[in-house]
């Protein structure tokens, strides 16, 4: 069955990077995009950005341009979002979510919980 | 790219039904069928309930159904249950190559 297991919660200083993980199994990892999405405390969901199957193409929101890049590692089945100058404001569960081919988020991640904390 | 526009909370009686929906624009709903509505409990991953508008993944109840007219979506969800108390987001792709989500409903089964 398809699972998307993700790296467990940080705690980051304003002005630092996140890498958060997403490790896939239980499909052909090559064939699907996957997206990013986060969740700030009592706020709704968030679309950041996506990855091609590839790994040689992404699209982002226009709110993380020049702070978020996206890459994967086929060999390890495994997709990265990293984030860069870190404020409070990025404090959030932060979800990959795999593309349905129907321009939709088939399957989650169980979500990594950010903290940006002074 | 601003969020489409849910009702923050609506509520009903099981057994009842509901609708929740999703007002976006020309460049997002309007644009494409590519509307898509998820369920989220809190501190679960969300989970794709609607897809294309009105399709259902292979597992969801047939008491959730969708539908679109001009830049507005909709979800229904009939027959209430206990279990269907949630947030349920909208999502559409856009004209710029981009997903945009609504800001969420909080859905109360009384």
């Amino acid at each position: 069955q398809v699972q998307l297991v993700q790296s467990g919660a940080e705690v980051k200083k304003p002005g630092a990077s996140l890498m958060v993980s997403c490790k896939a199994s239980g499909y052909t990892f090559t064939s699907y995009y996957m997206h990013w999405v986060r969740q700030a405390p009592g706020q709704g969901l968030e679309w950041m950005g996506r990855i091609n199957p590839s790994g040689a193409g992404t699209n982002y929101a226009e709110k993380f341009q020049g702070r978020i890049t996206l890459t994967r590692d086929s060999s390890t089945s495994t997709d990265y979002m990293e984030l860069s100058s870190l404020r409070s404001e990025d404090t959030a569960f932060y979800y990959c979510a795999r593309d349905g081919h129907n321009y939709n988020f088939d399957y989650w991640g169980q979500g990594t919980l950010v903290t940006v904390s002074s | 790219q601003s969020a489409l526009t849910q009702p923050a909370s609506v509520s009903g009686s099981p057994g009842q039904s509901i609708t929740i929906s999703c007002t976006g624009t020309s460049s997002d709903v309007g644009a494409y069928n590519y509307v898509s509505w998820y369920q989220h409990h809190p501190g679960k991953a969300p989970k794709l309930m609607i897809y294309d508008v009105t399709n259902r993944p292979s597992g969801v109840s047939n008491r959730f159904s969708g539908s679109k007219s001009g830049n507005t979506a909709s979800l229904t969800i009939s027959g209430l249950q206990a279990e269907d108390e949630a947030d349920y987001y909208c999502s559409s792709y856009t004209r710029r190559f981009t997903w945009v989500f609504g800001g969420g409903t909080k859905l109360t089964v009384l």
